[in-house]
């Protein structure tokens, strides 16, 4: 079966700071696709990234960075120069088949101060 | 932006009494999915429909809870009777089976008292 770990379960900075998420996963899947969304206080499930596992190239997306790193079974995601409105609760995910479940870390609440 | 949309958004109710969950897809997604969010578990599969039909519910606990696609505009989540373990957000989302990631409701934030 799948695992998503999120070993940071908070993370606080201040503004300005670069901050590192840290995802790890385990599959049996040859295949497969991995996911990052973002939860702010309001509540809502936004997402950020869908990356497939044969990609391994980083992606870089503003201040927004992933590095798939296949052979650690990893996912880590950076967000440069921190805002406040970074502020939020983010979640790695795993999903099998394109259209399957997505089974989700446990998530890293993100606390970027002033 | 395409939303997808649930209602109601928040539900007191007490325990023992039947809760209705809604949820409106964005128009032409092929895939739903009921996730439950609580503060133990975290966000947990529930069920999910491909083109209205069910595909897996094991995550839900059958004998309360019940999922339906009516129609390919309306999806429901239903438990009866609500007991207090119910308590938790629940987020209805929608995509393709073909790709990219799912757009997720702003869920229901349900309390059984």
């Amino acid at each position: 079966a799948q695992k998503v770990t999120q070993a940071q379960t908070e993370i606080s900075v201040v503004e300005k700071e670069d901050v590192t998420l840290d995802c790890v996963y385990e599959t049996r899947d040859t295949t497969y696709y991995l996911f990052w969304y973002k939860q702010p206080p309001s509540g809502e499930l936004v997402f950020l990234i869908r990356r497939n596992s044969f990609d391994e190239q980083n992606e870089i997306s503003g201040r927004y960075s992933w590095n798939f790193q296949k052979s650690t079974s990893s996912f880590n995601f950076t967000i440069t120069a921190s805002q406040v409105v970074d502020s939020a609760v983010y979640f790695c995910a795993h999903q099998e088949t394109s259209g399957s479940r997505l089974t989700f870390g446990e998530g890293t609440q993100l606390t970027v101060n002033p | 932006d395409a939303r997808v949309t649930q209602t109601p958004r928040h539900k007191v109710t007490e325990m023992g009494q039947e809760v209705t969950m809604r949820c409106q897809p964005i128009l032409g997604h092929n895939t739903v999915f009921w996730y439950r969010q609580t503060m133990m578990q975290g966000l947990e599969l529930l069920a999910y429909f491909r083109n209205r039909a069910p595909l897996d519910d094991s995550g839900m606990p059958k004998d309360r809870f019940s999922a339906e696609m009516p129609d390919a505009t309306l999806a429901t989540l239903k438990i009866q009777p609500s007991e207090p373990r119910d308590s938790a957000v629940y987020f209805c989302a929608s995509g393709f089976s073909t790709g990219t990631g799912y757009t997720f409701g702003s869920g229901t934030r349900l309390t059984v008292v």
